[in-house]
């Protein structure tokens, strides 16, 4: 069964260092989803593509956090410099079309890496 | 903006018992609702979907029903087993296939 990798699954950091998350989504998944998940709280969308595209950026820290996905397959999520707040789960998830009307197409999640930041 | 509130944030029952957790949200524009399943330190497993025309699904011991119109779901669990405990999390889904999660339910089943 196909499924969303990611790498790292861990990564502890010091703060002001550079950190890189890297997520292979479904064979065939247009949509891509990077979200940020803080311990005792559900997950929070950061970014999502379409393809090569950023539909929605609105809740990524623009001023450390950058995302790409240059070739509309895999996508890497930046964090720089890392903060003590940024400890989190940053789970990556994907799904096979994006209906800006809204629709009924299921997200995949990966593993998640979680990041500790000392 | 969305809002999703997950009752109880824990809860703890002894094996065989049937359960209910409780999901609500504040805004009915909804597409659908899923509820997610997430062992410690991992990423999501996807349960149940209930389209927003659907009123309720099942998936072997499990089923969920939603009421759009009020802003609520439930997924009742049958016949617990140790294997079920885990964080149960309900989304729903917006325009652009945007999910707003909940904070979860934290389940433990004891033997």
């Amino acid at each position: 069964e196909a499924e969303v990798a990611q790498s790292p699954r861990y990564k502890i950091t010091e703060k002001s260092q550079a950190v890189a998350f890297w997520c292979d989504p479904i064979s065939g998944h247009a949509t891509l989803y990077w979200y940020r998940q803080i311990l005792g709280q559900g997950p929070e969308l950061l970014v999502q593509f379409q393809d090569e595209s950023v539909v929605d950026d609105s809740q990524l820290p623009k001023d450390r956090f950058s995302a790409e996905r240059l070739k509309g397959v895999d996508s890497t999520l930046k964090i720089q410099p890392a903060e003590l707040g940024d400890s989190a789960m940053y789970l990556c998830a994907s799904s096979s079309r994006l209906s800006l009307a809204g629709g009924t197409d299921t997200q995949y999640f990966g593993p998640g890496t979680r990041l500790t930041v000392l | 903006k969305q809002e999703v509130t997950q009752i109880p944030a824990a809860l703890s029952v002894p094996e065989g018992e049937n359960l209910v957790l409780n999901c609500s949200f504040t805004d009915s524009a909804i597409y659908n609702l899923q509820w997610f399943r997430q062992d410690p330190g991992k990423g999501l497993t996807s349960l149940l979907l209930i389209q927003s025309s659907q009123r309720e699904q099942t998936s072997g011991r499990l089923n969920a029903s939603l009421d759009k119109s009020s802003g609520r779901s439930t997924l009742y669990i049958a016949a617990s087993q140790p294997g079920d405990s885990a964080t149960y999390l309900c989304a729903v889904q917006g325009g652009g296939n945007k999910l707003t999660f909940g904070t979860g339910t934290q389940l433990k089943v004891e033997l």
